[in-house]
């Protein structure tokens, strides 16, 4: 079983939908969750990040978080053709330095 | 604003070849990561480094070494580059505490021939 699992998708949706993106994760230990951007040909850049149970916002990106079903995702609103990339869930090792990524999810929007 | 610089943004090398990747953070991280990512694969942990001499394997160590003999800067060896060596590699460093964010260098995209 991976340590983190992400539908590759592609995922697409109309400009101005919500975007939904999910990742699931095996150590329950887990404490430390990140979600990264990736645009083709870059390297990954931090949207946000997300510690407890629950809902993040930051602009129109939520994180959610639910750690008894070990479960993390990220909400997209009001999307934008800018947004098209590549989408990785990382989840910090909770007890080490390492971090463990997803295999991404595509998302296209649509104009 | 952290920064994170890698040597080269494109290398060509020969089958059997020694190769250096360098890594420079400018933020005084103590943690420095070397990955590597594929189509289909996501990213793969080669090493990591938590202080200056100190190493740690990844999930994928085999045929790479690294060297971290000041703070900021973290290199990755390939001791006799293969084909299957080809790829593009990622140097990242976190901020540390509760953070941890990684930040992640331009990266290299490494071709063997």
């Amino acid at each position: 079983q991976k340590e983190v699992e992400q539908n590759s998708g592609p995922l697409s949706v109309p400009e101005g939908a919500i975007a939904s993106l999910n990742c699931t994760y095996s150590d329950r230990g887990s404490q430390s969750f990140f979600w990264y951007r990736q645009y083709s040909g870059k390297s990954p850049e931090l949207i946000m990040f997300i510690y407890s149970n629950g809902d993040k916002e930051d602009g129109r990106f939520t994180a959610q978080l639910n750690k008894a079903s070990q479960y993390v995702s990220l909400l997209i609103r009001d999307s934008q053709p800018s947004d098209s990339a590549t989408y990785l869930c990382a989840v910090k090792h909770p007890t080490g330095n390492q971090f463990y990524f997803g295999t991404g999810t595509s998302l296209t929007v649509i104009p | 604003d952290v920064k994170v610089t890698q040597s080269s943004r494109y290398l060509v090398k020969r089958t059997g070849e020694k190769v250096f990747l360098e890594c420079v953070q400018d933020m005084d991280h103590e943690n420095m990561f070397w990955y590597r990512q594929d189509p289909g694969l996501g990213l793969r942990l080669i090493y990591f480094s938590y202080d200056v001499k100190m190493k740690e394997k990844g999930d994928i160590p085999e045929g790479y070494s690294v060297s971290r003999e000041k703070k900021e800067r973290f290199s990755l060896i390939l001791e006799s580059a293969s084909t299957n060596q080809t790829s593009m590699y990622l140097c990242a460093s976190t901020v540390g505490g509760h953070e941890e964010t990684q930040y992640f260098g331009p990266g290299t995209r490494l071709l063997v021939l």
